[in-house]
């Protein structure tokens, strides 16, 4: 999985808690992303950063948010999970080549559910 | 609003035939088409990818083939095998930024 970890790998939660996932990378890749992978929907992206402390939102932004405060480090927080919420999350890295094939490494996955 | 539209959802190949899974987008800002691959419980990794500058490209078994002036392109497996069974995802990029549009995703099943 190309350098890429995610913690936690499973977690169950109750609705209105708060929950961060942490992905860390060994690659020094500039862009980090999330994604969460729903049944019929394919990976849409949540947010996404192009470096340290430069982030940006994706298409399914609402009720998630981010920081990078390392190079090898993203993580997503959840300020009051829901029910909705429930997914399998993916961390994403990729050098950012310009003008070039970028490619992104996945990670591993979260499964996160919320009672 | 799904920008990447694919198709179909579920595929049944026997083995050795060949397996093709379409994409149609409108953006005409995208300038890279990657497939991903993804086997149960792993993440997606990238199969092959390819620019519009070229309308085919060809890696072993596995061939994207690209209509610009359609904007659809599809992803050709031939010889399919058993180990080929995950689901396939096609994905598009825009010039300007590194972000990925997905498609919804191809279950891939190949019988022995």
């Amino acid at each position: 999985d190309a350098g890429i970890t995610q913690s936690p790998r499973h977690k169950v939660t109750e609705t209105g808690t708060p929950v961060t996932l942490r992905c860390h990378q060994t690659e020094n890749h500039r862009y980090m992303y999330w994604y969460r992978q729903d049944p019929g929907h394919g990976l849409r992206l949540i947010h996404y950063s192009y470096g340290v402390k430069d982030t940006d939102k994706g298409e399914v932004s609402d009720g998630y948010s981010v920081s990078r405060s390392k190079t090898e480090d993203f993580l997503l927080t959840l300020e009051s999970a829901t029910s909705s919420q429930t997914s399998v999350y993916f961390c994403a890295i990729s050098p950012g080549l310009a003008g070039g094939m970028d490619t992104q490494y996945f990670g591993p996955g979260t499964r996160l559910t919320v009672l | 609003q799904q920008q990447v539209k694919q198709s179909p959802q579920s595929l049944i190949v026997q083995k050795g035939g060949i397996s093709i899974i379409n994409c149609a987008y409108e953006n005409t800002a995208f300038d890279y088409f990657p497939w991903y691959q993804q086997f149960p419980g792993k993440g997606p990794a990238l199969l092959i990818a390819i620019r519009p500058d070229v309308s085919e490209k060809k890696e072993g078994r596995f061939t994207i083939s690209f209509n610009k002036s359609a904007k659809q392109f599809s992803l050709h497996i031939m010889d399919s095998q058993p180990g080929d069974s995950a689901t396939y995802f096609c994905a598009a990029r825009e010039t300007s930024g590194s972000r990925l549009t997905f498609g919804e995703g191809t279950q891939l099943t190949v019988n022995p």
